[in-house]
């Protein structure tokens, strides 16, 4: 089945700066990935999700790559800023597929 | 927000016990999933469901039941609970396999 691996487990960064969480996955079918934010107390919401028929995508300062061949994605956020700060999980699964495999998670700390 | 109400939201259960969780949405969504959150781990479905009556098992299914008697009802049932299903349980909505999903807030179980 599907293995999704996250790294890394915890990341903190200046106010400011860059922050990037890489994924790899394992099934080669695999074709969604959506990549969801989690706030203390609260459940995961989707922040942004890309297919595999893109390479990259961006919504302002967030954005995500895919590399299909080395079945690699990540997620990039641009001049972070305090309430960035969460535990952020990327994912992948299938079209029409019921099963979505979560990674294992990267808090976020952004230091003001 | 999606209209995903989990309950209880908190529990302290003797071990041995059985206990049930619910979850209820009012999206008509057809896919309905319970996960577990655990430190180092993310999120691991539990169960899944495809529609009325149809579900199926996810990575960590040992221990745990599920029942859809409704679109808009899926409880998960721990028939006799362990130290070991010491959790966090979202519940999840998707409209479409592969898609995005929506997360309930959460019931935190503990078992004692």
């Amino acid at each position: 089945g599907e293995n999704v691996e996250q790294h890394p487990s915890t990341l903190s960064v200046q106010e400011g700066d860059s922050a990037v969480i890489k994924c790899t996955y394992s099934d080669s079918a695999s074709n969604y990935f959506p990549w969801y934010k989690q706030e203390l107390g609260k459940g995961p919401q989707l922040i942004i999700d890309i297919r595999s028929n893109v390479g990259e995508k961006k919504d302002q300062r967030i954005a995500v790559t895919l590399n299909k061949t080395a079945k690699h994605f990540s997620l990039h956020i641009t001049e972070t800023q305090p309430e960035d700060s969460a535990v952020y999980f990327c994912a992948a699964s299938k079209n029409g597929g019921f099963k979505t495999i979560f990674g294992a998670g990267t808090r976020l700390f952004v230091k003001a | 927000d999606a209209g995903i109400t989990q309950s209880p939201r908190h529990k302290v259960t003797e071990t041995g016990t059985p206990v049930t969780l619910r979850c209820h949405q009012t999206e008509n969504h057809r896919y309905m999933y319970w996960y577990r959150q655990d430190p180092g781990h993310g999120l691991r479905l539990i169960h899944y469901s495809y529609g009325v009556k149809d579900t199926d098992k996810g990575e960590v299914s040992d221990g745990y039941s599920v029942s859809r008697s409704k679109t808009e009802d899926f409880l998960l049932t721990l028939e006799s609970a362990t130290s070991s299903q010491t959790s966090v349980y979202f519940c999840a909505i998707s409209r479409d396999g592969g898609t995005e999903a929506f997360f309930g807030q959460g019931t935190r179980l503990t078992v004692v």
